[in-house]
């Protein structure tokens, strides 16, 4: 079983729509972190959370530590916003940032 | 942005033969970290360091070696290239578990 687990893999959507992608983990973690990717480029630092919420224009990040489990929401989606996001977390146990296998994101005009 | 780049971007090597990639920071980062990025397997960490000198492995370091001589570079060598290790390298940097994560732009490796 993998150490962090993303719901879905894959996302289509309408322009407009709001959007939640799910990131469950089982090990314990000193930070979440939410990143995105997009098709043959590099990888972005969205969020970075060890408890609580955070907010950066449209994307809204939360986490909750008691249930191993953190949320990105997607407000407004628009087509710019297709891309791969990818749940990753710092093991409290020996610093390894360990990666969920992403989710396909694509919203369509 | 955080200044983290790779060397090279893109590289084409022949089976059998050594390979070094280069991550470089200027962050003053303590943390740093070799992935692999393949379809269906998302990033696989293959080694990581937590300090000049202190490295380990992470979960698909057969065939692959590191070295951490300076904070700011942390070098990726493939012994003798195999196919299978065409892939997608990523190298991270964080300045500690609990930081922000910032990556490279990827090095793209073909081994013929």
């Amino acid at each position: 079983k993998n150490e962090v687990e993303q719901s879905p893999q894959n996302l289509t959507a309408q322009e407009g729509e709001f959007i939640t992608i799910n990131c469950s983990y089982s090990v314990g973690i000193s930070a979440l972190h939410w990143l995105q990717q997009h098709p043959g480029g590099g990888i972005v630092s969205l969020f970075m959370l060890s408890s609580g919420k955070k907010k950066h224009g449209r994307l809204i990040a939360t986490i909750n530590i008691q249930e191993k489990h953190s949320s990105l929401h997607i407000t407004a989606s628009h087509p710019r916003d297709s891309a791969v996001y990818i749940c990753a977390v710092t093991s409290n146990r020996d610093d390894k940032i360990i990666f969920g296998k992403g989710t396909r994101l694509h919203i369509l005009p | 942005d955080a200044g983290i780049t790779q060397s090279p971007r893109h590289k084409v090597t022949e089976t059998g033969t050594p390979v070094t990639l280069r991550c470089h920071q200027t962050e003053n980062h303590r943390y740093m970290y070799w992935y692999r990025q393949d379809p269906g397997h998302g990033l696989r960490l293959i080694h990581y360091s937590y300090g000049v000198k202190d490295t380990d492995k992470g979960e698909v370091s057969d065939g692959y070696s590191v070295s951490r001589s300076k904070t700011e570079d942390f070098l990726l060598t493939l012994e003798s290239a195999t196919s299978s290790q065409t892939s997608v390298y990523f190298c991270a940097s964080t300045l500690s578990p609990n930081t922000e994560a910032f990556f490279g732009q990827g090095t793209r490796l073909t081994v013929v």
